[in-house]
């Protein structure tokens, strides 16, 4: 079954600072991942999601993901933080089948210092 | 057009009790999905329903179940509450959830005492 690795739960950068959130996925390229971001006491939002051929991927906020295959990776970057982005982001990818059903990671907490 | 919207967002339940949760999917979406998040477990699949009927289940105990009616809406109920079972309970629907299209509610807050 496919999985997605979050490295670092926890994330803090300056305003302005560059944002980066790392996601490994687990085996074969999945057809679909998907980038969520939770603000407190919400529930999840689509950032943006990579479908099979794409490689960079844009989505919400200024927010991008690149997919290298090579890296088994798609890693959520935005090139200046902003206050506002202080949430928790979850990288998930769909389980295919007929059991259908987003498999999610751990989680990364962003902080953003003024 | 309106999103997904769980009711309560807050309850606060005895351990042994029971509880029902409703979650209203977007207008015209036939998937619903739920979810629970726990700070120790993060975000794990209970169940999907698509017209009316139980499509995928997640590893949980029979204590959780769920239900969707005719115009798509949905329930989740569990039983014998345990304090374990205090988390934050997340619907999801979909248009078609295959390419991605799930739609978060706001979620409603479960704490067992």
């Amino acid at each position: 079954a496919q999985s997605v690795t979050q490295l670092g739960s926890h994330v803090s950068v300056s305003e302005g600072a560059l944002v980066l959130l790392r996601c490994n996925y687990s085996s074969s390229v999945p057809p679909y991942l998907f980038w969520y971001v939770q603000y407190p006491n919400q529930g999840l939002q689509l950032l943006l999601k990579y479908t099979t051929g794409a490689t960079l991927v844009k989505g919400i906020n200024g927010f991008e993901a690149e997919f290298k295959k090579s890296e088994t990776s798609f890693h959520l970057t935005k090139p200046s933080a902003h206050m506002s982005d202080a949430a928790e982001y979850f990288c998930a990818v769909p389980q295919g089948g007929s059991n259908y059903k987003l498999t999610f990671g751990k989680g990364t907490l962003l902080t953003v210092n003024p | 057009k309106a999103g997904v919207t769980q009711t309560p967002r807050y309850l606060i339940k005895t351990r042994g009790q029971q509880v029902t949760l409703s979650c209203s999917p977007i207008s015209g979406h036939r998937s619903v999905s739920w979810y629970q998040q726990t700070p120790g477990q993060g975000l794990q699949f209970l169940f999907e329903y698509f017209s009316e009927t139980q499509r995928n289940k997640g590893n949980f105990p029979g204590r959780f179940s769920g239900r969707q009616f005719s115009n798509s809406r949905s329930e989740m109920n569990v039983s014998t509450l345990e304090l374990g079972d205090s988390a934050l309970y997340l619907c999801a629907s979909s248009l078609r959830r295959r390419k991605g299209g799930y739609t978060f509610g706001s979620g409603t807050r479960l704490t067992v005492v």
